[in-house]
């Protein structure tokens, strides 16, 4: 079956710092890759998105690259601010052609930024 | 972007009784709408998957008796949590796939905290 599997939290980086959240999958066929990011008192939003291999999704400053070589989908960021606390949720949407949109999440890694 | 509101967003309500969730599409219309329900320190679990107009579609292991599902128009979803136990409280979710070309987008909502004493 079809699963995602990201880094256990909570993760606490000072601002400024280097963030790498890991996300790797199981998944057959060409599954299409999301990272979700949920405020505190929030609901989930789609951070970014990538829907074939080599694709790279970006926003906010994060990136992560559809490597289906080693099954991951790695999010990153240069620089994180206080403001970028949240939980972060990687998922996947198989592929389907009758149009699935049944998304598997991973478990989320809480982000604590510290000033 | 599109906006999907869920309302209450904390309810509690004493074991025995029942809980309605309202989740609605504010600015677009959505065929298709899902379920989740989220445990502490968990990832989100699909319960259900909701179509307008038909009955909607359960995941394994959720019982639908219990969890009541009604997608009566294009932009709203309802879940009720009948005859409530602790063990209901959880957090629930619900997400909308918009009706125009597949992007494999979700809009969530704010989620809704049910605490069943």
């Amino acid at each position: 079956g079809n699963s995602v599997t990201q880094m256990e939290g909570p993760v606490t980086l000072s601002e400024e710092a280097f963030l790498t959240i890991n996300c790797t999958y199981t998944a057959t066929g060409y599954p299409s890759l999301f990272w979700y990011v949920q405020y505190p008192g929030e609901g989930l939003q789609l951070l970014l998105k990538a829907t074939k291999a080599d694709d790279k999704g970006s926003n906010k400053g994060f990136e992560a690259t559809y490597r289906k070589e080693t099954t991951s989908f790695h999010l990153e960021k240069g620089s994180v601010q206080v403001s970028d606390s949240a939980v972060y949720f990687c998922a996947l949407l198989p592929y389907s052609g009758a149009g699935s949109y049944q998304l598997t999440f991973g478990k989320g890694t809480k982000l604590s930024v510290i000033p | 972007g599109a906006v999907v509101s869920q309302h209450p967003s904390w309810v509690i309500c004493k074991s025995g009784t029942s809980v309605k969730i309202e989740c609605r599409s504010l600015d677009f219309q959505a065929t298709t709408m899902f379920w989740y329900r989220q445990f502490p320190k968990q990832s989100l679990m699909l319960m259900a998957t909701s179509n307008e107009g038909s009955k909607a579609t359960y995941e394994q292991g959720v019982e639908k008796d219990k969890f009541l599902i009604n997608h009566a128009s294009l932009t709203l979803s309802t879940l009720t949590v009948t005859s409530a136990h602790p063990e209901d409280s959880s957090f629930y979710i619900c997400s909308a796939q918009t009706t125009s070309i597949y992007t494999g987008e979700l809009f969530f909502g704010e989620g809704s905290r049910l605490t069943v004493l």
